[in-house]
């Protein structure tokens, strides 16, 4: 099984829906990341947390917001979808310490019509 | 701020061969981490390798390795005997190390590397 899985892996849907894109970890980091990927820009921060009692955002968090349930759960909502959200997006994990790694679920797929 | 820059969007090799990344970066921090990562078609994104700015020998994970020249703020990475699952985009990244960083990586604009046979 996977360590960091992301659900769904793909999704469609239209404008103005409200969209909520769910990470859970099994590696036992306190720290999650969401990420947006769109081509020729690689990856941009959302939004990050480093336990479930901190929540920051990060470059480009507008029309986003997140939740972390729990130490393993760190979820991603997009409160009215537009189409120029339309992107792969990928949630981390990594272990506290400078040095660490960070270590990405498969990614969503998301394509807003 | 720091920015991280691929100037290579493609490359081919054919398999067996050595390939060159390029990847050069912009920074005022004395140390940082630098990593390469590999996301496959399958869209993975795959930790490759990593170097500590403070650590002069460069890193080698079996058939890559890097070349990390701090004072020029270049980090290319290196990958020999080529492969057909080498076949991938390669993104360059940079994290702080000091201060009052959180772990932030900044990515480079990735380059797609094509392993023919």
């Amino acid at each position: 099984d996977a360590d960091v899985t992301q659900t769904p892996r793909n999704r469609i849907t239209k404008t103005g829906k409200r969209i909520m894109l769910e990470c859970s970890q099994t590696k036992g980091h306190d720290r999650m990341y969401w990420y947006r990927q769109d081509p020729g820009l690689g990856l941009q921060l959302i939004y990050y947390s480093f336990d479930v009692k901190d929540i920051n955002k990060g470059e480009i968090s507008d029309g986003y917001s997140v939740s972390r349930q729990a130490q393993a759960k760190f979820s991603l909502s997009l409160e009215s979808a537009i189409p120029n959200q339309t992107a792969l997006y990928f949630c981390a994990t990594s272990a506290s310490g400078k040095s660490q790694p960070q270590h990405f679920g498969d990614g969503t797929r998301l394509s807003i019509l | 701020a720091q920015t991280v820059t691929q100037s290579q969007p493609e490359m081919s090799v054919q398999e067996a061969e050595t390939v060159t990344l390029s990847c050069t970066y912009d920074t005022s921090e004395s140390n940082y981490y630098l990593f390469w990562y590999k996301q496959p078609p399958s869209r993975q994104m795959i930790l490759v390798i990593r170097q500590e700015a403070y650590k002069q020998q460069n890193a080698t994970e079996n058939r890559f390795s890097v070349n990390f020249q701090k004072a020029a703020k270049s980090f290319s990475l290196k990958i020999s005997d080529s492969q057909l699952g080498d076949t991938a985009m390669y993104f360059c990244a940079f994290k702080e190390a000091g201060g009052t960083s959180y772990g932030k990586l900044t990515f480079g604009q990735g380059t797609i590397l094509t392993v023919h046979p």
